[in-house]
């Protein structure tokens, strides 16, 4: 079974530019979240589907940040125009059931310069 | 104050050691807890979850006192490869959010 996957692995890109990450769960999973990790801060919660429909997006830190899982199966999340404070690792989550483990991908590292 | 505290460490223990992470939630809601493993540039990855009566899993072991908002990891024996990041979660029943801790790095040498 293929895990979940987030595309691309590493994005540089300057201020002001626009990136779009993608993640593709578990397939049959869901529930999709987003979390990302600050330089020395701890991972925090972004935002949860459920199929398309937005459960949860109380971490979205602002307008910028834009989600969406169209059809239900892969999601992308974009920022645009993007600040140097956006600069973290980004990763992707997916579940079957609520309440039950999740599993990770291996993040998208964001860069801007 | 943060919502989940750990000691960042670094621990740095000989092979064959027992070690002992320890984890404050502030949250008294909170309902599930756990901890993950994180590797250098990589992803979490759930080590075992974490339940009032204790539990075992191996060499690890895990403990939880509520009245004390307290969750620990023990482990015994400590190998090469546990050297990783150990992060303390936990979640609340009415929402799927996970509240990670910064994490505390182990490092086991030879």
């Amino acid at each position: 079974e293929a895990g979940v996957t987030q595309f691309p692995s590493h994005s540089v890109i300057e201020k002001g530019q626009t990136v779009t990450l993608r993640c593709d769960p578990i397939s049959g999973h869901d529930n999709l979240y987003w979390y990302r990790r600050v330089m020395g801060k701890e991972i925090k919660f972004l935002l949860h589907f459920v199929k398309e429909s937005k459960q949860d997006e109380s971490g979205m830190p602002n307008n910028r940040f834009l989600a969406e899982r169209t059809g239900g199966t892969y999601s992308t999340l974009k920022v645009q125009p993007a600040e140097l404070e956006d600069s973290g690792v980004y990763f992707c989550a997916s579940s079957q059931f609520r309440g039950s483990g999740y599993t990770f991908g291996s993040g998208t590292r964001l860069t801007v310069v | 104050r943060k919502e989940v505290e750990q000691d960042p460490g670094p621990f740095n223990v000989p092979e064959g050691a027992t070690v002992a992470f320890n984890c404050t939630y502030s949250n008294s809601a909170s309902q599930s807890f756990f901890w993950y493993r994180q590797d250098c540039r990589k992803e979490p990855k759930l080590l075992m979850s974490v339940y009032s009566s204790g539990n075992e899993d191996g060499r690890f072991t895990a403990q939880l006192n509520r009245a004390s908002q307290y969750i620990s990891l023990l482990i015994r024996d400590s190998k090469l490869s546990d050297s990783a990041t150990y992060l303390c979660v936990v979640n609340m029943d009415n929402t799927d959010k996970l509240i990670f801790g910064t994490g505390t790095r182990l490092q086991v040498f030879p």
